[in-house]
């Protein structure tokens, strides 16, 4: 059990568009999901939290106006990259904390390159 | 100072010797703590969990937690090529929409 899909796992997109990632939690309900920016050869940078219908909390420093987090239901959040440039090209994680422990579970991953 | 500081390696040692990784921290409201093993261009994998002190054992790998100390560890016994990979640490206050908190991860790598 607990095996959260993130979708998709690559993504090779043009300066100025838009990404969109998904995060699924597939065998647990995730009241709240987590979603991380690793840079290489450095650990998990948190960029913002988000609660199942509520608005997400961002981190310092991370613009809530480019990065748009949806945390529909109970078991998908996504995050959009809006108006991507080449500097946001990064490894995208989501994370989905069960309803009933304190444990978090981790997607696949998603690595973003914008050309 | 960093919530939790972790050795960012690179650890190498042979095949077969037991590995110790380690973290400390500084926020005593830290009550869980969690071991991710993260591969190459792969998301962390949860690897061990342990709630406030005591030790935890599962097949080859053993975490320990030291609250007094603010000092957790995992071991590896019987290291193996397949272990190679980044390791984090992570911990989190009382059950809620609580954050966790990393560590910087410590690449380990298995020599056949």
């Amino acid at each position: 059990g607990a095996v959260v899909s993130q979708h998709p796992s690559w993504v090779i997109c043009k300066s100025g568009t838009s990404v969109k990632i998904e995060c699924r939690s597939l065998d647990f309900q995730a009241t709240t999901m987590f979603w991380y920016r690793q840079f290489p050869k450095q650990s998990l940078m948190l960029m913002a939290t988000s609660n199942e219908g509520s608005k997400a909390t961002y981190e310092q420093g991370v613009e809530k106006d480019k990065f748009l987090i949806n945390h529909a239901s109970l078991t998908l959040s996504t995050l959009t990259v809006t108006s991507a440039h080449p500097e946001d090209s990064s490894f995208y994680i989501c994370s989905a904390r069960d309803r009933g422990r304190s444990l978090a579970f981790f997607g696949q991953g998603t690595r973003l390159t914008v050309v | 100072q960093k919530e939790v500081e972790q050795d960012p390696g690179p650890l190498s040692v042979p095949e077969g010797a037991i590995v110790s990784l380690n973290c400390t921290y500084s926020n005593s409201a830290f009550q869980y703590f969690m071991w991710y093993r993260q591969y190459s261009r792969k998301g962390p994998e949860l690897l061990m969990y342990t709630y406030s002190s005591g030790n935890k054992e599962d097949g080859r790998f053993t975490a320990q937690v030291d609250k007094s100390s603010k000092y957790i560890s995992l071991f590896i016994r019987d290291s193996q090529p397949s272990d190679s990979a980044t390791y984090l640490c992570a911990m989190s206050e009382v059950q809620g929409a609580q954050k966790l908190v990393f560590g910087q991860g410590t690449r380990l790598t298995i020599n056949p």
